[in-house]
């Protein structure tokens, strides 16, 4: 069974960093790209980033751009979210999900909470 | 930068009723890649359809995607009180930028 667990969210002030983790099992994790979605409270779904199955290829929105990094880690079956310089703008819930590639986004993790207020 | 537009933003219809949702994107695009999913409350998304007229893995048959260029609709045909929720539509695959649209709700009438 394919699951997606992410974690590291909470409260930070303006300014402030910091990482999520999505640890993937039950799917060859090296053959898939991984993306970051987020949903602002009460609002809808914006794409973030996206990372290929090499690493070779990285896309972030521009909203996000030159703040977060991602990454993933083959070994641990893990994909990160670095978050830099946060904002009030960022709070949202945000979520993994898997890219299979034509056939979309076909699996989603249960989502992390970032809270950035002062 | 395509945008993806769904209208209408709430539909309010009753159990047993046929809904049509619409997608409409700001140029044309290729219909291998339109998705659209389900958001319950508190839930992470779920995949519906993908490649337009694909359905995911244990998506019941009530549920048909269609259309293309830059007209896509997600038709579910008899509505199930488990089906009132709110839709998604995406483009994703051949643009680095995975756009979703703002939503449709669809509500009990």
């Amino acid at each position: 069974e394919v699951q997606l667990v992410e974690s590291g969210g909470g409260l930070v002030k303006p300014g402030w960093s910091l990482r999520l983790s999505c640890a993937a099992s039950g799917f060859t994790f090296s053959a898939y790209g991984m993306n970051w979605v987020r949903q602002a409270p009460g609002k809808g779904l914006e794409w973030v980033s996206s990372i290929s199955s090499t690493s070779t290829y990285i896309y972030y929105a521009d909203s996000v751009k030159g703040r977060f990094t991602i990454s993933r880690d083959t070994a641990k079956n893990s994909v990160y979210l670095q978050m830099n310089s946060l904002r009030a703008e960022d709070s949202a819930v945000y979520y993994c999900a898997r890219d299979a590639r034509l056939v979309a986004f076909d699996h989603w993790g249960q989502g992390t909470l970032v809270t950035v207020s002062s | 930068e395509i945008v993806l537009t769904q209208s209408p933003g709430t539909l309010s219809l009753s159990p047993g009723e046929r809904a049509t949702l619409s997608c409409r994107a700001s140029e044309s695009i290729s219909s291998s890649y339109l998705a659209w999913y389900q958001q319950k409350p508190g839930q992470a998304p779920r995949l519906l359809i993908y490649g337009a007229s694909s359905r995911a893995t244990g998506i019941p048959d009530r549920f048909s995607g269609s259309g293309s260029g830059t007209d896509f609709t997600l038709t579910i045909s008899r509505l199930e009180p488990e089906d009132f929720a709110v839709y998604y539509c995406q483009l994703y695959g051949s643009s680095p930028r995975y756009t979703f649209g703002q939503g449709t709700k669809l509500e009990i009438k």
